[in-house]
């Protein structure tokens, strides 16, 4: 059972280039999350998604995009990066089966905009 | 706005000792609490969740502990093991599919 998988690990991206940072979930959960992690600062929400269809900003969606693609995968997208974007970005995803579910994590993408 | 606090952000203990990180919330209609365990280069690792009817909740070695009066919640560990090394988060629903997280505390085993 892998749980939540990231991909990449890591990438190094020049200012203004764009990419995509790919998550899936093995849970059958129904809501995914994006977070980032700076140094010094607990993870902020970006997007998250409640089910498969529906996608909702969070704390900070700025320069972000998001994609449910199916209930397994939720991908991020920066489409034209910031160096304020480095930082190291976290999927999570939860079972809604009862209220009191904790959110699962991947071991993340550690992204660099030079 | 609402937030969630950490007394210390640094914690060492002696391998064997028990170990006690701390949590200050400030959301008062916040009714669920998580404490996530963070290693190096890992994603946060759920380690035991509490609902606010609850003022107790023991798993395997793990303690968490809720006093709503003060708005506070502190993880203990017992006997600590050099495993235990990683930073721990405290975490608060703050909607029903928003958490909100504290900056963390980094506990350090001493051998």
């Amino acid at each position: 059972n892998a749980g939540v998988t990231q991909t990449p690990k890591f990438q190094v991206l020049k200012t203004g280039q764009s990419m995509t940072l790919q998550c899936a979930q093995d849970m059958n959960h129904n809501s995914m999350y994006w977070y980032r992690q700076d140094p010094g600062m607990g993870l902020r929400l970006i997007y998250y998604s409640a089910s498969e269809g529906t996608t909702d900003k969070g704390e900070v969606p700025n320069g972000y995009n998001v994609s449910r693609l199916n209930k397994r995968e939720f991908s991020l997208r920066l489409e034209s990066a910031a160096p304020s974007q480095t930082s190291v970005y976290f999927c999570a995803s939860r079972d809604q089966e009862g209220s009191n579910q904790p959110q699962h994590f991947g071991d993340g993408t550690r992204l660099s905009i030079l | 706005g609402e937030s969630v606090g950490l007394h210390l952000p640094t914690l060492s203990v002696q391998e064997g000792d028990n170990s006690i990180i701390n949590c200050a919330y400030s959301n008062s209609a916040s009714d669920y609490f998580i404490w996530y365990k963070q290693e190096s280069g890992k994603g946060p690792q759920f380690i035991i969740d509490i609902r606010s009817n609850m003022d107790k909740r023991q798993g395997q070695r793990v303690t968490v502990l809720l006093n709503k009066t003060v708005k506070h919640l502190s993880l203990q560990i017992a006997a600590t093991q050099p495993g235990d090394s990683a930073v721990y988060f405290c975490a608060e629903r703050s909607g029903n599919e928003k958490l909100t997280f504290g900056t963390g505390t980094r506990l350090t085993i001493i051998p």
